[in-house]
């Protein structure tokens, strides 16, 4: 069965920075690539990053790009999101997803519970 | 870049059927994947490839995919279908995920 458990949420102010991480175990970490979607307090779904499985192409929407930066670790099956000049548009639950294959396809098969980031002074 | 635009709620009696729909431009020459999210929980794959359902996911649900618009069609709609439903796509000319705004599916 396949398990995402995000961590590493909490309350940042303005202008920090923090890591967020999402352990995965029931399936090869290293052939499937992953993403983050975050969504904000009563609002939709927004993608924002995503890496293949080697770690070798990385994607993020323009909203994040140059502040947020994804990247994995297959030996510890982990995948992380570090997040930098934390503004208070970015509170959010932030989701990471698996994703079908080894290249990034864009369809989050499964799903973690998801960690809460919180911007605020 | 490229958008989605979905009607923010659908409602329907028990029963009948319920069709969300999801455009965007020649939205028929992309794979289009649908996600079902209900209160305090993290989203859930009921449709992929535009009609291709996962195990464990009822043929109750199914999807199209032609011109510009997708759809979702929900036949006989249960108390247990309210949710809210994304659409999404991979956006191969600027490398992104693409998500809809969402529909709130309201079982009256």
């Amino acid at each position: 069965e396949v398990q995402l458990l995000e961590s590493g949420g909490g309350l940042v102010q303005p202008g920090g920075s923090l890591r967020v991480s999402c352990a995965a175990s029931g399936f090869t970490f290293r052939n499937y690539a992953m993403s983050w979607v975050r969504q904000a307090p009563g609002k939709g779904l927004e993608w924002i990053s995503a890496i293949s499985g080697s770690g070798g192409s990385t994607y993020y929407a323009d909203s994040v790009k140059g502040r947020f930066t994804i990247s994995r670790d297959n030996s510890k099956k982990t995948l992380y999101l570090r997040v930098n000049s934390l503004r208070d548009e970015d509170t959010a639950v932030y989701y990471c997803a698996k994703d079908r294959a080894v290249a990034v396809a864009g369809l989050s098969e499964d799903w973690g519970q998801g960690t809460l980031v919180t911007v605020s002074s | 870049s490229y958008v989605l635009t979905q009607p923010p709620s659908v409602s329907v009696a028990p029963g009948q059927t319920a069709r969300i729909t999801c455009e965007g431009n020649n939205i028929g020459g992309k794979s289009v994947h649908w996600y079902q999210q209900k209160p305090g929980q993290a989203p859930v794959l009921v449709v992929y490839d535009d009609s291709d359902r996962p195990s464990g996911i009822p043929e109750r649900l199914s999807g199209s995919n032609s011109g510009n618009t997708a759809t979702l069609t929900i036949n006989r709609v249960e108390a247990g279908d309210e949710a809210d439903y994304y659409c999404q796509v991979w956006d191969s000319s600027s490398d992104h995920v693409v998500f809809g705004g969402g529909t709130k599916l309201t079982v009256l």
